[in-house]
């Protein structure tokens, strides 16, 4: 069964300095990798998803993540924070299966410092 | 701007009560997904559909949720009768997928259920 981890479970940045989100994931195939974010009160929202092809995928809002199949790492990057970016981020696996149903990691917390 | 809804935003209800929430998937989308939100647990599946059709409820209480699709713009999702741990918050999504696969996800903006 595949599974997600976010090793971390809440972050501080400062407003302006750059982002990094870890996320991991164990499968046993070629992954769909996805990162959502969800700001309080509200739903899901997509910021990108690597299915194949270039590694490195562009997002929305400046986001970018890197797949690295050999460190089974999917991590989310952002070069200069903004204090909008405060959320709760998800990283997910799309699982082989009738419908590639998404495995969710646990979520990290990001605050923005001004 | 196409999106997934859902009804009622929020619920509160009583023990024992019965509960319905409602799902209208992207139009075009075959595939709607049922995840469940708690603290202790985080995003949890509940179950998916393809075409209407239930593929998966493995991650449902059996004996007290139903999900079903009477029609390919509308997904339930009911408790019968509801228990205080079903408080949550409750997501659909829709895709769109042939075979194995599914698209990207779009989530709705999810139902609060408070069973008191």
């Amino acid at each position: 069964a595949q599974s997600v981890t976010q090793p971390d479970i809440h972050i501080t940045v400062s407003e302006g300095a750059s982002l990094e989100l870890r996320c991991n994931y164990s499968y046993g195939a070629t992954p769909y990798l996805f990162w959502y974010v969800q700001s309080p009160g509200q739903g899901l929202q997509l910021l990108l998803k690597y299915f194949s092809g270039d590694t490195l995928v562009q997002g929305i809002k400046g986001f970018e993540a890197e797949f690295k199949r050999s460190q089974s790492s999917f991590n989310l990057r952002k070069p200069s924070v903004h204090w909008s970016d405060a959320a709760e981020y998800f990283c997910a696996v799309g699982a082989e299966g009738s419908a590639r149903q998404l495995t969710f990691g646990s979520g990290t917390q990001l605050t923005v410092l001004p | 701007d196409a999106r997934v809804t859902q009804t009622p935003r929020d619920k509160v209800t009583e023990m024992g009560q019965e509960v319905t929430m409602r799902c209208q998937p992207i139009l075009g989308h075959n595939t709607v997904f049922w995840y469940r939100q708690t603290m202790m647990q985080g995003l949890e599946l509940l179950a998916y559909f393809r075409n209407r059709a239930p593929l998966d409820d493995s991650g449902m209480p059996k004996d007290r949720f139903s999900a079903e699709m009477p029609d390919a713009t509308l997904a339930t999702l009911k408790i019968q009768p509801s228990e205080p741990r079903d408080s949550a918050v409750y997501f659909c999504a829709s895709g769109f997928g042939l075979a194995g696969n599914t698209d990207t996800q779009y989530f709705g903006p999810g139902t609060r259920l408070t069973v008191l």
